[in-house]
């Protein structure tokens, strides 16, 4: 059964500083994985997903995620935090073939003036 | 414009009522999904379909209750048998191609009192 863990449920991060969160997975086939982002009161909006092309995967907003299957990781990172971007933040795994997503239980990502 | 549409955003009920949450789609999409949201605990699937007049549980099905009687819709039932039905609920979508990417509608928070 595939699942996914988010270090940190919480993060803190100063305006200008790298945003960095993190992701791993546990998946018995190739996974395709998603970074969703939530805004409060709303639903979430993908921000980019790794489908097994290239292993550096670019988004919205300045986003950009690695595939790393060695580490089981998919780490969500941005050079230059923004006030806009403070937010809840998902990783989602589907093995690949199949339907169902599993989501980790979020990241909310705080800034700093 | 394509989207999702969930109506309403707000809903409150009195414990014992059944109530119905409205999900609508105009991205011609084969599948739908519903998503229970609580704190700290990501997102939930409820209920999932992939074709017309077809569906499954997903893991957290009691209590709840669904129908696809067309492609563009997707309306799930929240029953007097479900314990605690107070959260935020996500309706989505997804188009059978490779990625399998979820769109998500806005969202209706359910208070129960």
């Amino acid at each position: 059964a595939q699942s996914v863990t988010q270090l940190g449920s919480h993060v803190s991060v100063s305006e200008g500083a790298l945003v960095l969160l993190r992701c791993n997975y546990s998946s018995s086939v190739p996974p395709y994985l998603f970074w969703y982002v939530q805004y409060p009161n709303q639903g979430l909006q993908l921000l980019l997903k790794y489908t097994s092309a290239a292993t550096l995967v670019k988004g919205i907003n300045g986003f950009e995620a690695e595939f790393k299957k060695s580490e089981t990781s998919f780490h969500l990172t941005k050079p230059s935090a923004h006030m806009s971007d403070a937010a809840e933040y998902f990783c989602a795994v589907r093995p690949a073939l199949r339907e169902k997503l599993t989501f980790g239980t979020g990241t909310r990502l705080t800034i700093i003036p | 414009d394509g989207g999702i549409t969930q109506s309403p955003k707000y809903l409150f009920r009195k414990e014992g009522q059944n109530v119905t949450l409205s999900c609508e789609q105009n991205l011609n999409h084969d599948a739908m999904y519903w998503y229970r949201q609580d704190p700290g605990q990501g997102l939930r699937l409820i209920y999932y379909s992939q074709i017309v007049n077809d569906f499954q549980k997903g893991d957290i099905a009691e209590g709840y209750s669904v129908s696809r009687e067309k492609k563009e819709s997707f309306p799930l039932t929240v029953t007097s048998a479900q314990k605690n039905p107070t959260a935020f609920y996500l309706c989505a979508s997804s188009a059978r191609d490779r990625a399998y990417e979820q769109y998500f509608g806005p969202g209706t928070r359910l208070t129960v009192t």
